[in-house]
């Protein structure tokens, strides 16, 4: 069974830190994507940065880049310059390539304090 | 460009009664998608729709059907509210599996309490 977990339930930094976000995953498939969302208070789902499995170079979205390590199955988000508009939970999430199923990861709150 | 929408908002439901969640979405996805989200968890999947026509159980179907009325629409039922289906609902859609890289667009979603 494919599973994504997030270990740290909740994060806290100052504005304009570099916060982390950490996200392993497990899964015997060899070809697949890999996603943060973003929730804000506002509830809805927002795509940060997507991975392919078959690229080794690592995504980059202005602020926000992954370290992906494939052999580790490690996933994690680096946020830079953090901002107050920041301030969501961060969803980690995988799917197989064909397949339907999107799985999640519990979530990590973060909370970028002034 | 509405992108995906689902009404009701918010819905409060006694335990027994039964409601329909409506999704529409205006991307000419093929795929459509539920969740439920609860406190402490991810999403998960109840249903999909991969194409027009078909449906799919996803991870916790119990308690749920649904149905693809079109390309553009795809709702929920919940046919006997239980107060464990309280959560936040959230449809989503996607044509990635044409573009490969399976990327879905989520509306909303629905607050439903069950008394």
């Amino acid at each position: 069974a494919q599973t994504v977990t997030q270990s740290q339930p909740e994060m806290s930094v100052q504005e304009a830190e570099t916060v982390t976000l950490s996200c392993t995953y497990d899964t015997s498939e060899s070809n697949y994507y890999l996603f943060w969302y973003k929730q804000p208070p506002s509830r809805q789902m927002i795509l940060v940065i997507r991975q392919e499995a078959y690229k080794q170079q690592n995504a980059t979205e202005n602020r926000f880049s992954v370290n992906f390590q494939k052999a580790a199955k490690s996933f994690s988000l680096k946020i830079s310059d953090s901002q107050l508009g920041d301030t969501a939970m961060y969803f980690c999430a995988f799917i197989i390539q064909g397949a339907q199923k999107l799985v999640f990861g519990q979530g990590t709150r973060l909370t970028i304090n002034p | 460009n509405a992108g995906v929408t689902q009404t009701p908002k918010f819905q409060v439901l006694k335990t027994g009664q039964s409601m329909t969640l409506q999704c529409a979405q205006d991307m000419n996805h093929n795929s459509m998608y539920w969740y439920r989200q609860d406190p402490g968890m991810g999403l998960r999947l109840i249903y999909y729709s991969a194409s027009e026509g078909t449906t799919d159980k996803g991870e916790v179907p119990n308690g749920y059907n649904v149905s693809r009325l079109n390309k553009r629409e795809f709702s929920l039922r919940l046919e006997s509210a239980a107060p464990s289906q309280t959560s936040v609902y959230f449809c989503a859609s996607s044509d990635g599996l044409q573009r490969g890289h399976n990327e879905q667009f989520f509306g909303p979603g629905t607050r439903l309490t069950v008394l």
